[in-house]
């Protein structure tokens, strides 16, 4: 198995355009997450998905943030409009449940300037 | 909500044993969970612990007490490739998604 996929593995954009970061989880693997991580605030779960759907989005810090499953190979999490305080690495992670380890892609390092 | 507490760094010479430990706060927990990052890289799973004991995986062991609401990450026969940050994480039954510390950064030298 290739690992849980994600891309861009950098991105650089300016503030108030939009961001479209992609993940690929690891086939077989009921559960996806979107984290975020920054020097400041550490590893932040999102959003969840199970079977495809969204279980818990209360870590979307606002409106601007948004996430799809569209099926189970495939999760988007989308900025619009980007700021600057967006900027940290955003990591896609899959597991099989609770009792079972994640595996985190090798995440999108975005940057807004 | 859950809140995990871990040292921000420890430092420890190569071939020693060190212990990270890792207290919670949390309802309705579900298992602790030991995550390893490389600077760079992406977390790693390391150890999943859901009963309270000593699980151990070759080098790295990790102890849970569900009583204390604490647990510990042993890492033994310390190399310098184990340089990294080590993060706990918790599962409540409620959400059902980690929640993590935030990190202890292991420093190995020769």
């Amino acid at each position: 198995d290739a690992g849980v996929i994600q891309s861009p593995r950098h991105e650089v954009t300016e503030m108030g355009q939009e961001v479209t970061l992609r993940c690929k989880p690891i086939s077989g693997h009921d559960y996806l997450f979107w984290y975020r991580q920054t020097m400041m605030r550490g590893l932040e779960l999102l959003i969840y998905f199970n079977n495809n759907v969204p279980i818990d989005d209360s870590g979307m810090p606002e409106d601007r943030f948004s996430a799809k499953m569209p099926n189970a190979s495939f999760s988007t999490l989308k900025i619009q409009p980007s700021e600057p305080r967006d900027s940290a690495v955003y990591f896609c992670a899959s597991s099989q449940g609770p009792a079972y380890g994640y595996t985190f892609g090798s995440g999108t390092r975005l940057t807004v300037v | 909500g859950q809140s995990l507490e871990q040292p921000s760094e420890v430092t420890a010479v190569e071939g020693a044993i060190v212990q990270i430990n890792c207290t919670y706060q949390t309802s309705g927990f579900y298992g602790l969970s030991w995550y390893q990052q490389h600077d760079g890289g992406a977390p790693t799973f390391l150890s999943y612990n859901a009963l309270d004991g000593l699980e151990e995986t070759g080098r790295f062991s990790s102890f849970l007490s569900r009583s204390d609401s604490y647990g510990y990450l042993l890492l033994q026969e310390l190399q310098m490739k184990d340089s990294a940050s080590y993060f706990c994480a918790a599962t409540d039954t409620g959400r059902r998604a980690l929640t993590f510390g935030s990190g202890t950064r292991l420093q190995v030298q020769p």
